[in-house]
């Protein structure tokens, strides 16, 4: 069964940070480019960051841009997403997706999401 | 960015009615769209990509269709599992912008 399982999540002060972990497992993993979607509390969804296959390519949302650093460990079977500098608008269910496009240099849709894990920036 | 609108936000059907979701792109995006369903508490799901090719193992009630700027997703015959908010995505360009999603709720 493909699966994507997200870990790391939980209440962190402003300023401080976090790291995601996404375990994959059922799909080769290092052929697949991946992403991180995340969605505030009674909002909608927004894409946070991509990463290609082999890591080469990667992307970020001009909202986290400097923040947030997107990695993978091909051998772990593993992505991540190390959040620093955390604000109170970063709060919101983090998804870690597979992309289906197979461009391998760009974002495309996402085939395969996680069950998402929760980071709450508050004081 | 390209900004994706969604209409309408919300509606009301009854099971077996037809229920269209519009989708705009405030540019071309020539095809680059997905759609997916998200039910409460639970992670989105994806129905359709390439504006109309749909997911394995997504029932044939489920369609697409659109060009340029302006998409539709179509549920033919609305069933009592469809009821979940839909979001639009278009990935012609980096950002992947979604639409704000559109809550489709029991008459």
């Amino acid at each position: 069964e493909v699966q994507l399982v997200e870990s790391g999540g939980g209440l962190v002060q402003p300023g401080g940070s976090l790291r995601l972990s996404c375990a994959a497992s059922g799909f080769t993993f290092s052929s697949y480019e991946m992403n991180w979607v995340r969605q505030a509390p009674g909002k909608g969804l927004e894409w946070v960051s991509y990463i290609s296959s082999s890591g080469s390519t990667i992307y970020y949302a001009d909202s986290v841009k400097g923040r947030f650093t997107i990695s993978r460990d091909n051998a772990k079977n593993s992505l991540y997403l190390q959040m620093n500098s955390l604000r109170a608008e970063d709060t919101a269910v983090y998804y870690c997706a597979r992309d289906g496009g197979g461009s391998d240099i760009f974002a495309s849709y996402m085939d395969v999401w996680g069950k998402g894990t929760t980071v709450t920036v508050s004081s | 960015d390209i900004q994706m609108t969604q209409s309408p936000s919300s509606l009301s059907a009854s099971v077996g009615d037809r229920v269209t979701i519009t989708c705009r792109a405030s540019q071309g995006i020539s095809n680059s769209l997905a759609w997916y369903q998200q039910k409460p508490g639970k992670a989105p799901k994806l129905l359709l990509y390439a504006a109309s090719r749909l997911e394995s193992g997504v029932p044939s009630r489920f369609s697409g269709s659109g060009s340029g700027t302006d998409y539709t997703l179509t549920i033919s015959s609305l069933q009592p599992e469809d009821f979940a908010t839909y979001y639009c995505q278009q990935y012609y360009s980096t950002p992947g912008t979604f639409g704000q999603g559109t809550k489709v709720e029991i008459k």
